[in-house]
């Protein structure tokens, strides 16, 4: 079935250092969604990628999305504290069906 | 903006007993999204209304499982009977129509069955 595939599922990242989080679909996507889930809370929207190629920036947060739109990665530069949560990515397909992947849990070392 | 309203926020019921969940999207979000979240399966898609009409509820696990959306702002989960493989939280997204939005979440309701 269409599903995206998010590796790593857990990290665990040292304050001040920099990480990446990926996302994966084996069809093409027509646009991908980042969400961040604090822990005990709801997803919260972050971005949308729809070009192929696409490259955005929120502050230390970096988003890409594939050239062949079939994957995608968001970068965290100096982590904090406050970057502790899950990340989730969302594809929608043709169908405008939005699938999620099961997220990276990420834990912040102070 | 209020945001997304869900409640309850938690709810412990016994076995077989009715359940229903409440939502109460964003005013002017026509897209409504009921989601299934456990440490298991991650967050599962299970009815999705346009217009207060059901379009996809293929996620809808089973029979015991109904929702609905009588107007633009309300719309309900109901589960009868429920059993202990439910427990979950269950959360109400809602966003413009089309796809150039993200989905904005409710707060969750925690769903123990015992």
């Amino acid at each position: 079935g269409q599903q995206v595939m998010q590796i790593p599922q857990y990290q665990h990242v040292q304050e001040g250092e920099d990480f990446t989080t990926y996302c994966n679909s084996s069809t093409t996507l027509s646009n991908i969604q980042w969400y961040k889930q604090r822990p005990g809370g709801h997803p919260v929207f972050l971005i949308q990628l729809v070009k192929s190629g696409e490259v955005k920036k929120q502050k230390r947060l970096t988003f890409q999305f594939g050239e062949a739109k079939k994957n995608s990665s968001l970068h965290i530069t100096a982590t904090q504290t406050t970057d502790v949560g899950t990340y989730f990515c969302a594809g929608r397909y043709g169908n405008n069906r939005l699938a999620f992947g099961k997220g990276n849990q990420v834990v912040v070392i102070p | 903006d209020a945001g997304v309203i869900q409640s309850p926020r938690h709810e412990v019921t016994e076995m077989g007993q009715e359940v229903t969940l409440r939502c109460k999207p964003i005013s002017g979000h026509n897209s409504l999204f009921w989601y299934r979240q456990t440490m298991m399966r991650g967050l599962e898609l299970l009815i999705y209304f346009n217009n207060n009409v059901p379009i996809d509820d293929s996620g809808m696990p089973e029979d015991r499982f109904s929702a609905k959306m009588p107007n633009a702002s309300f719309s309900t989960l109901k589960i009868q009977p429920s059993e202990p493989r439910d427990s979950a939280v269950y959360f109400c997204a809602s966003s413009p129509t089309g796809t150039k939005h993200g989905y904005t979440f409710g707060s969750g309701t925690r769903l123990t069955v015992v």
